[in-house]
């Protein structure tokens, strides 16, 4: 158990459709990064979050935005969802991006799949 | 630019040593991680190096860093059952890149 929960577990959506996803980290850990794990791929860093403010991007569109909240929690949103963005969406906290050994905490993640 | 390189399956026989290999890019990357992936489950970080170590040993596990070849190495020793997962690579420099993953299937 790592502290981290996300939810929902699976969620099916339609192209085009928006979606909302959730994490709750570790209390006292002031950074939340998103990833996206597609099927056989390892996660790829969608963004990074550290407090409350955008701290980091990987290559994603602007469509993939996040919100991070006082109390620990945070929020990755999807627009326009298209059939690629069908993946296992993980978030992990840590206590900031500058600790030297940057360990991260994930949760379970979300499986969305866009039909 | 940056990425990590993994083979993608390895079978080892319960009670043997396995040794995961990874491949990196980015020279300048200053932490290397092994993490673990149970199926369904998120990751766990199992180890990591800093970079200008050759090699740490943690219980069962002993990285190996080689930075002139930048060739990172996970050797479990007596590998159990619970070891069947997948293990993923990553480097850091600005952000974490992760390879895509060696399937470790352990033999009866």
């Amino acid at each position: 158990e790592t502290g981290v929960t996300q939810s929902p577990t699976h969620l099916i959506k339609t192209r085009g459709q928006q979606v909302t996803l959730r994490c709750s980290s570790q209390s006292g850990h002031n950074t939340v990064s998103w990833y996206q794990q597609a099927l056989g791929q390892g996660p790829q860093f969608i963004f990074q979050y550290y407090r409350e403010e955008e701290n980091g991007r990987g290559n994603f569109p602007p469509r993939f935005s996040g919100l991070q909240f006082p109390n620990y929690s945070s929020e990755l949103n999807v627009n326009a969802l298209e059939l690629d963005d069908s993946a296992l969406y993980l978030c992990a906290s840590s206590i900031d991006p500058w600790t030297a050994s940057y360990e991260q905490y994930f949760g379970p993640g979300t499986r969305l799949t866009v039909t | 630019g940056e990425d990590v390189e993994q083979s993608l399956f390895l079978s080892v026989r319960e009670g043997d040593s396995s040794v995961i290999n990874c491949t990196y890019t980015d020279s300048s990357s200053t932490y290397l991680y092994w993490y673990k992936q149970e199926p369904g489950a998120g990751l766990q970080l199992l180890t990591y190096i800093f970079s200008n170590m050759d090699m740490k040993q943690d219980q069962r596990l002993t990285v190996l860093l080689n930075k002139k070849d930048k060739h990172l190495s996970l050797r479990i020793a007596d590998t159990q059952t619970g070891d069947s997962a997948i293990y993923f690579c990553a480097e850091k420099d600005d952000k974490i890149i992760f390879g895509k993953g060696t399937r470790l299937h352990i033999l009866p």
